[in-house]
């Protein structure tokens, strides 16, 4: 099965732009997590989807949303960027619920925003 | 709620040697745990998970971990490290019905030649 993809796998924009990541998870996959990472502040989970439904969202502003496709596939948006939103930005799928079945992680979309 | 304590945020070992990272995790009942590693510009991988049964579990690399109740921890070993396993590596926690797993802050590994 071909792994978890995330597309573009570096980004740059400048402040005030909106940006969207895109992620498809291995097939068959139905849970979908969005996670933020920088040398700061670790690994902070965004929000999971499954079966198109947002179930969990993790403390970050409204200027991130996400949606899930009928095909598991899953964006996440940012909107009016900041300096801090710089991250690593990693999509993982689960065959089930994540908390108790293994994650797959894609690559990440490197964002730097200017 | 559960949570992750990775107390070692840096280990260094020279290569050859045994390496034991440690992990702590808070929850009240029997968690489902995990190991992932992370190369520099990749995404995580998963090394291993405990979810019941054996306390020792087996795991990709060579690596190994042993869940210990009584001490609420899951410490991730090796016999002998590679200069491959230069990487951070994570350690999380999951419970039924939470959706989702908490994450460690990590271990980056160095591994001098």
């Amino acid at each position: 099965k071909a792994g978890v993809t995330q597309t573009p796998r570096y980004l740059i924009k400048t402040r005030g732009q909106q940006v969207t990541l895109s992620c498809s998870p291995i097939s068959g996959h139905r849970s979908v997590s969005w996670y933020q990472q920088t040398p700061g502040q670790g690994l902070q989970f965004l929000f999971e989807y499954f079966s198109e439904t947002q179930r969990n969202k993790g403390n970050f502003p409204g200027r991130f949303s996400g949606r899930q496709f009928s095909n598991s596939r899953s964006e996440m948006n940012v909107s009016t960027l900041e300096l801090g939103d710089s991250a690593l930005y990693l999509c993982a799928s689960s065959p089930g619920e994540a908390a108790t079945y293994e994650q797959y992680f894609g690559p990440g979309t490197r964002l730097t925003v200017t | 709620a559960q949570s992750v304590t990775q107390p070692d945020i840096h280990i260094t070992v020279s290569e050859g040697a045994s390496l034991e990272l440690r992990c702590n995790y808070s929850y009240g009942a029997t968690p489902y745990l995990f190991w992932y590693v992370q190369s520099p510009g990749q995404g995580l991988q998963l090394l291993l998970k405990y979810f019941s049964g054996d306390t020792l579990v087996q795991g990709i690399k060579g690596f190994e971990a042993e869940f210990k109740r009584s001490q609420s921890s899951f410490n991730l070993r090796k016999p002998s490290v590679h200069w491959s396993d230069a990487a951070e590596y994570f350690c999380a926690v999951g419970a039924g019905g939470s959706y989702i797993p908490t994450f460690g802050r990590g271990t980056s590994l160095i591994v001098h030649p």
